[in-house]
């Protein structure tokens, strides 16, 4: 089965610091990449995705993520962080050939005002 | 539209007892699913369902039951809680597609505290 992780368990930064969330995983197939964000007592939506074309994908409020098919890597930034981006951070890979969606263990973000 | 709705938002329960969660969407979405959130393990998978009146097993079912009587409704039942059981459950739904292919959007969750 495939796996999924996230490697910053909790990051803490500055308001207007820079922001890279990795995220590796391991199958061979072919297939779909997510970032979900959870803000403080709200549930998951989805912040941004990849299934094919171009490797750098824009999502909401500034982020953008760059899948790196080499590296099995699908790493989440944003160049500017605000005190509203606190939240947890969870990668998800989709094998939609086995019906499978796995999630990463979440990285928690706090940015400081 | 409500989207994905979960009831109850919390609930305590002894070892040894039983409850459902109920798990309603209104967006008439094909698949829906339930996993459960727990520290430093992400969200895993439990039960899902493709449609109306079937269900399949995820990465962690035992335990639990599920049932998909009507479309709009996934219920998730434990028949005998365990403390290993205290978790967030999360109800999620996407439309047409099947699990890891797109989006899937989330109920608000269910805090379970079982002592």
């Amino acid at each position: 089965a495939q796996s999924v992780s996230q490697h910053n368990h909790h990051v803490i930064l500055s308001e207007a610091a820079s922001l890279e969330l990795g995220c590796n995983y391991s199958y061979g197939g072919t297939v779909n990449l997510f970032w979900y964000v959870q803000y403080p007592g709200q549930h998951l939506q989805l912040l941004l995705k990849y299934f094919s074309g171009d490797p750098l994908v824009k999502g909401i409020k500034g982020f953008e993520a760059e899948f790196i098919k080499s590296k099995f890597s699908f790493n989440l930034r944003k160049p500017s962080v605000q005190w509203s981006d606190t939240a947890e951070y969870f990668c998800a890979v989709g094998d939609y050939n086995n019906n499978d969606m796995r999630f990463g263990a979440g990285t928690r973000l706090t940015v400081k005002p | 539209n409500a989207g994905v709705t979960q009831t109850p938002k919390f609930r305590v329960l002894k070892t040894g007892q039983s409850m459902t969660l109920l798990c309603a969407q209104d967006m008439n979405h094909e698949y829906m699913y339930w996993y459960r959130q727990d520290p430093g393990m992400g969200l895993r998978l439990i039960h899902y369902s493709v449609g109306e009146g079937t269900t399949a097993k995820g990465e962690v079912p035992d335990g639990y039951n599920v049932s998909r009587l009507k479309k709009q409704n996934f219920l998730l039942g434990l028949e005998s809680a365990a403390p290993s059981q205290t978790s967030v459950y999360f109800c999620a739904s996407s439309y047409p597609y099947q699990p890891g292919y797109d989006e899937q959007f989330f109920g608000p969750g269910t805090r379970l505290t079982v002592l």
